[in-house]
Parts: C-alpha cells; structure tokens; sequence
C-alpha cells in the first residue's frame, strides 16, 4: 500500500531554513506529481507546491515562491521542500501528497497523503 | 485565483439523517472538483473526484454533484464515523489549486 512519511520539521526562528524530507513506499514513485500541501493549526488546507513525475514541472502558492523550494529523488524515491526565510505564518502541518492519477486532470488531486510534519516559526 | 466558499461552517445532522453540503466556486470549474475528508488528528482522505466519481473504498453513502460553480456533498445516512471536517477542492483552473475553508460535520 501506499505510504508516505515525512520528515524534518521542528521549531526554527524567524529568517531561518528548514528541509522536510517524504519517503515514499508502494506505489512506482517517479509516475506520480507530487505535492506539499500546509495546513496551519486550527485552519484549513494550503496547496503550498507542486512538482511533475519528471521534475520539469514545478509551481508554488504565491505565499512561498521565492522562499521554497520543491525537488525529488525518483532513483531513492523522495520529495524534498527547502525552505528558507522562514516566517511566522508559515506554522504549519506540512503534508506530503502523492497524486491521485498518473495522468489527466487526476494529476491534480491529492490521492494518498502522509501523516505530516509540524514546522514551527517562532522565536 | 479561483476562491473556494463552502457553507455551512458547521453542520449538525442526527444519526441516520441526511447531510447536505455545499462549494461554491467564483467561477466555473467544470466538473473539476474533489472532496476531501478530515477527522481528528488525522490527514486527509480524498472522498470524490470528478465532482461525483468516488474514491476507491469510500461508501456509497457518499455521493457527490454538481458542475460549474455550484457543487454538492451528500452523506445519505449519517454514521458516527462520519464526524470530520470536509474540504472541496478545484483542480481546474491553476495555479493554485485551491480548497474551500471546510464544513466540520458534528452528530446531533
């Protein structure tokens, strides 16, 4: 079955970088886009990025382009976020969502997700 | 971008009755539509797609509808397990791919 399982969030101050990690097991990873999606405590979800199969395609939310960063390793299987500058409103549950479908508009719905990895900003 | 509004904010329903939700979309996003379950302290579980099409695994008491900008969530039969936050989703227009702000689902 499919799992996916997040790694490296924690607590980071205000300007500072974090790097979450997803190991992906189940299903042929590289067929698969791939998304981190955020949901802040208490609210509701954020797609915050997206990457193709290949890698080259690649989107973010307006509230972290030029902060965030998304790649992956298809060879080991896993997504990575880079993110940099962090800020306060970036608190989150950080998701790791494998596609629904390989293809079609499926590409664009979030199938399976992970358990998710907590990012605190704070200082 | 394409905002997602999703009414009501809480719905309270008696075991076995009938639940009723609704999305909204600011414009039309075909039948391009997912409906995602969230219950407590866990991630989301995608219910619908294509506006009416269920997942794998998801009961038949779930049954979605509607195209364009006006979408619908029906859970015929209410069970107790059923207690959970419910986001839509469009996946037409984007980026972004957005989510509705949630209709959190309590057993009355």
């Amino acid at each position: 079955q499919v799992q996916l399982v997040e790694s490296g969030g924690g607590l980071v101050k205000p300007g500072g970088s974090l790097r979450l990690s997803c190991a992906a097991s189940g299903f042929s990873f590289s067929d698969y886009f791939m998304s981190w999606v955020r949901q802040a405590p208490g609210e509701g979800l954020e797609w915050v990025s997206y990457m193709s199969s290949g890698g080259g395609a690649i989107y973010y939310a307006d509230s972290v382009r030029g902060r965030f960063t998304i790649s992956r390793d298809n060879a080991n299987n896993s997504l990575f976020l880079q993110m940099d500058s962090l800020r306060a409103e970036d608190t989150a549950v950080y998701y790791c969502v494998k596609a629904h479908e390989s293809s079609g508009y499926g590409r664009r719905t979030f199938g399976s997700w992970g358990q998710g990895t907590l990012v605190t900003v704070s200082s | 971008e394409i905002v997602m509004t999703q009414s009501p904010a809480t719905l309270s329903v008696s075991p076995g009755e009938r639940a009723t939700l609704s999305c909204r979309a600011s414009q039309s996003v075909s039948s391009n539509l997912a409906w995602y379950q969230q219950k407590p302290g866990q991630a989301p579980r995608l219910l619908i797609y294509g506006a009416s099409t269920r997942a794998t695994g998801i009961p038949a008491r779930f049954s979605g509808s509607g195209s364009g900008t006006e979408f619908t969530l029906t859970i015929s039969s209410l069970q107790s397990e059923d207690c959970a936050v419910y986001y839509c989703q469009q996946y037409n227009n984007w980026p972004p791919l957005t989510f509705g702000g949630g209709t959190k689902v309590e057993i009355k």
